[in-house]
Protein backbone atom coordinates (compact mmCIF):
# COMPACT_ATOMS: atom_id res chain seq x y z
CA UNK A 1 0.00 0.00 0.00
CA UNK A 2 1.19 3.31 -1.17
CA UNK A 3 1.77 5.89 1.78
CA UNK A 4 1.40 9.69 2.18
CA UNK A 5 3.38 11.35 -1.05
CA UNK A 6 4.32 14.90 -1.17
CA UNK A 7 5.51 17.18 -3.98
CA UNK A 8 8.11 18.61 -5.30
CA UNK A 9 10.05 17.83 -2.02
CA UNK A 10 12.79 20.39 -2.39
CA UNK A 11 11.61 24.46 -3.86
CA UNK A 12 13.28 27.36 -3.96
CA UNK A 13 11.35 30.61 -4.17
CA UNK A 14 11.91 34.08 -3.78
CA UNK A 15 10.55 36.28 -1.33
CA UNK A 16 6.56 37.52 -2.86
CA UNK A 17 6.57 34.73 -4.50
CA UNK A 18 3.60 32.00 -4.70
CA UNK A 19 4.31 28.43 -3.91
CA UNK A 20 1.96 25.46 -4.11
CA UNK A 21 2.96 22.37 -2.55
CA UNK A 22 0.59 18.90 -2.73
CA UNK A 23 -0.37 16.03 -1.05
CA UNK A 24 -1.47 12.80 -1.65
CA UNK A 25 -2.93 10.03 1.17
CA UNK A 26 -3.17 6.91 1.46
CA UNK A 27 -6.17 5.24 -0.40
CA UNK A 28 -9.14 5.23 1.78
CA UNK A 29 -8.15 8.32 3.88
CA UNK A 30 -10.52 11.54 3.77
CA UNK A 31 -8.44 13.92 6.55
CA UNK A 32 -5.07 15.70 5.39
CA UNK A 33 -3.38 17.28 7.79
CA UNK A 34 -0.60 20.45 7.27
CA UNK A 35 1.74 20.86 9.43
CA UNK A 36 5.33 23.61 9.03
CA UNK A 37 8.48 22.70 10.75
CA UNK A 38 10.48 25.54 10.70
CA UNK A 39 14.48 26.20 11.70
CA UNK A 40 14.79 26.04 14.98
CA UNK A 41 11.36 25.23 15.65
CA UNK A 42 8.88 22.78 16.36
CA UNK A 43 6.39 21.17 14.47
CA UNK A 44 2.84 23.52 14.10
CA UNK A 45 -0.29 22.43 13.09
CA UNK A 46 -1.47 24.46 10.09
CA UNK A 47 -4.33 22.95 8.87
CA UNK A 48 -6.78 19.63 8.74
CA UNK A 49 -9.17 18.85 5.55
CA UNK A 50 -12.00 16.03 6.10
CA UNK A 51 -14.64 15.18 3.13
CA UNK A 52 -12.88 18.51 1.03
CA UNK A 53 -13.70 21.02 3.73
CA UNK A 54 -11.22 23.10 6.24
CA UNK A 55 -12.11 21.78 9.48
CA UNK A 56 -9.29 23.51 11.37
CA UNK A 57 -6.58 25.86 10.54
CA UNK A 58 -3.60 26.71 12.45
CA UNK A 59 -2.24 29.99 14.10
CA UNK A 60 -0.98 31.75 10.26
CA UNK A 61 -1.49 34.62 8.38
CA UNK A 62 -4.57 33.93 5.80
CA UNK A 63 -1.56 34.29 2.81
CA UNK A 64 -1.53 30.46 3.90
CA UNK A 65 -4.56 28.56 2.56
CA UNK A 66 -5.38 25.26 0.51
CA UNK A 67 -8.01 22.94 -0.59
CA UNK A 68 -8.99 18.84 -0.58
CA UNK A 69 -9.95 17.89 -3.79
CA UNK A 70 -12.75 15.25 -4.75
CA UNK A 71 -9.99 11.80 -4.35
CA UNK A 72 -8.74 13.65 -1.35
CA UNK A 73 -5.13 15.23 -2.18
CA UNK A 74 -4.74 18.35 -0.98
CA UNK A 75 -2.58 21.64 -1.62
CA UNK A 76 -1.34 23.98 0.31
CA UNK A 77 -0.55 27.62 -1.39
CA UNK A 78 1.35 30.13 0.19
CA UNK A 79 1.33 33.78 -1.18
CA UNK A 80 3.62 36.43 -0.37
CA UNK A 81 6.58 34.41 0.18
CA UNK A 82 8.70 35.42 3.06
CA UNK A 83 11.92 34.38 4.70
CA UNK A 84 10.69 33.46 7.76
CA UNK A 85 8.59 30.80 5.54
CA UNK A 86 11.38 28.73 4.91
CA UNK A 87 10.55 25.21 6.41
CA UNK A 88 9.84 21.79 5.60
CA UNK A 89 6.27 21.57 5.29
CA UNK A 90 4.71 17.94 6.28
CA UNK A 91 1.33 16.40 5.37
CA UNK A 92 -0.14 13.38 7.17
CA UNK A 93 -3.36 11.50 6.61
CA UNK A 94 -5.81 9.08 8.58
CA UNK A 95 -9.29 8.06 7.95
CA UNK A 96 -11.09 8.86 11.18
CA UNK A 97 -10.36 11.75 13.42
CA UNK A 98 -8.50 11.49 16.68
CA UNK A 99 -7.08 8.06 14.44
CA UNK A 100 -3.15 7.64 13.96
CA UNK A 101 -1.90 10.44 11.47
CA UNK A 102 0.64 8.83 8.70
CA UNK A 103 3.12 11.47 7.36
CA UNK A 104 4.79 11.96 3.93
CA UNK A 105 8.21 12.86 3.22
CA UNK A 106 7.81 15.93 3.57
CA UNK A 107 8.34 19.20 1.07
CA UNK A 108 11.50 21.29 1.62
CA UNK A 109 10.60 24.66 1.04
CA UNK A 110 13.72 27.70 0.91
CA UNK A 111 12.97 31.07 0.13
CA UNK A 112 15.71 33.13 -0.77
CA UNK B 1 3.25 27.69 27.31
CA UNK B 2 3.98 24.70 25.34
CA UNK B 3 1.47 22.65 26.07
CA UNK B 4 3.23 19.09 25.23
CA UNK B 5 6.79 19.30 27.20
CA UNK B 6 9.34 16.84 26.56
CA UNK B 7 12.67 16.16 27.94
CA UNK B 8 15.35 15.50 27.74
CA UNK B 9 15.98 18.02 24.59
CA UNK B 10 19.42 16.33 23.99
CA UNK B 11 20.34 12.51 24.69
CA UNK B 12 23.61 10.56 23.74
CA UNK B 13 23.72 7.28 25.07
CA UNK B 14 26.44 4.36 24.44
CA UNK B 15 24.89 1.23 22.33
CA UNK B 16 23.22 -0.97 23.99
CA UNK B 17 21.89 1.22 27.07
CA UNK B 18 18.19 1.64 27.68
CA UNK B 19 16.91 4.91 27.24
CA UNK B 20 13.86 6.90 28.61
CA UNK B 21 12.47 9.81 26.82
CA UNK B 22 9.79 11.66 29.19
CA UNK B 23 6.52 13.79 27.90
CA UNK B 24 4.19 15.52 29.82
CA UNK B 25 1.20 17.34 28.85
CA UNK B 26 -1.30 20.42 30.65
CA UNK B 27 -4.80 19.07 30.09
CA UNK B 28 -6.90 15.91 29.31
CA UNK B 29 -6.03 14.31 25.63
CA UNK B 30 -7.60 12.43 23.35
CA UNK B 31 -4.44 10.26 22.27
CA UNK B 32 -0.60 10.91 22.18
CA UNK B 33 1.79 10.26 19.97
CA UNK B 34 5.08 9.38 19.55
CA UNK B 35 7.12 10.28 16.11
CA UNK B 36 10.52 9.61 14.79
CA UNK B 37 12.54 12.16 12.61
CA UNK B 38 15.66 11.07 10.89
CA UNK B 39 17.90 13.31 9.53
CA UNK B 40 16.37 15.12 6.03
CA UNK B 41 12.95 15.62 7.58
CA UNK B 42 10.96 12.56 7.08
CA UNK B 43 8.71 11.12 9.87
CA UNK B 44 7.57 7.94 11.22
CA UNK B 45 4.45 7.48 14.06
CA UNK B 46 5.66 4.89 16.23
CA UNK B 47 2.74 4.99 18.25
CA UNK B 48 -0.37 6.23 19.16
CA UNK B 49 -1.75 5.41 22.82
CA UNK B 50 -4.90 6.80 24.78
CA UNK B 51 -3.72 4.44 28.06
CA UNK B 52 -1.97 1.70 29.26
CA UNK B 53 1.16 0.46 27.06
CA UNK B 54 2.52 -0.45 23.99
CA UNK B 55 5.43 -2.02 22.27
CA UNK B 56 7.00 -2.78 19.26
CA UNK B 57 10.21 -4.34 19.09
CA UNK B 58 12.26 -2.76 21.11
CA UNK B 59 10.53 0.02 21.55
CA UNK B 60 8.01 0.64 24.37
CA UNK B 61 5.46 4.23 25.03
CA UNK B 62 3.43 4.16 28.00
CA UNK B 63 0.82 6.56 29.48
CA UNK B 64 -0.52 7.35 32.89
CA UNK B 65 -3.89 9.31 32.03
CA UNK B 66 -3.77 10.65 36.17
CA UNK B 67 -0.30 12.12 35.49
CA UNK B 68 -0.53 13.57 31.97
CA UNK B 69 2.61 11.69 31.53
CA UNK B 70 4.20 9.56 28.68
CA UNK B 71 7.04 7.80 28.39
CA UNK B 72 9.09 6.49 24.98
CA UNK B 73 12.03 4.12 25.99
CA UNK B 74 14.21 1.89 24.14
CA UNK B 75 15.87 -1.04 25.02
CA UNK B 76 19.36 -2.16 23.74
CA UNK B 77 19.61 0.99 22.37
CA UNK B 78 21.70 0.70 18.54
CA UNK B 79 23.21 3.72 16.36
CA UNK B 80 20.65 3.03 13.37
CA UNK B 81 17.99 4.68 16.62
CA UNK B 82 19.64 8.05 15.75
CA UNK B 83 16.69 10.77 15.43
CA UNK B 84 14.77 13.37 16.95
CA UNK B 85 11.79 11.50 19.10
CA UNK B 86 8.72 14.03 18.85
CA UNK B 87 5.79 13.41 21.36
CA UNK B 88 2.79 14.97 20.12
CA UNK B 89 -0.97 15.47 22.01
CA UNK B 90 -4.20 15.34 20.17
CA UNK B 91 -6.52 17.52 22.15
CA UNK B 92 -9.50 16.25 20.68
CA UNK B 93 -12.85 17.64 19.92
CA UNK B 94 -13.46 20.05 17.15
CA UNK B 95 -9.70 20.82 16.45
CA UNK B 96 -8.60 17.54 16.06
CA UNK B 97 -4.82 19.11 15.73
CA UNK B 98 -1.75 17.64 17.41
CA UNK B 99 -0.01 19.97 19.45
CA UNK B 100 4.02 19.13 19.07
CA UNK B 101 6.46 18.68 22.12
CA UNK B 102 9.87 20.32 21.18
CA UNK B 103 11.59 16.94 20.37
CA UNK B 104 14.60 14.96 21.76
CA UNK B 105 17.65 14.70 19.89
CA UNK B 106 18.87 11.04 20.31
CA UNK B 107 22.35 10.24 19.26
CA UNK B 108 23.38 6.55 20.09
CA UNK B 109 27.20 5.75 19.99
CA UNK B 110 29.13 2.69 18.83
Amino acid sequence: EAGVTQSPTHLIKTRGQQVTLRCSPISGHTSVYWYQQALGLGLQFLLWYDEGEERNRGNFPPRFSGRQFPNYSSELNVNALELEDSALYLCASNGQAYNEQFFGPGTRLTVL
Amino acid sequence: KNEVEQSPQNLTAQEGEFITINCSYSVGISALHWLQQHPGGGIVSLFMLSSGKKKHGRLIATINIQEKHSSLHITASHPRDSAVYICAANYGGATNKLIFGTGTLLAVQP
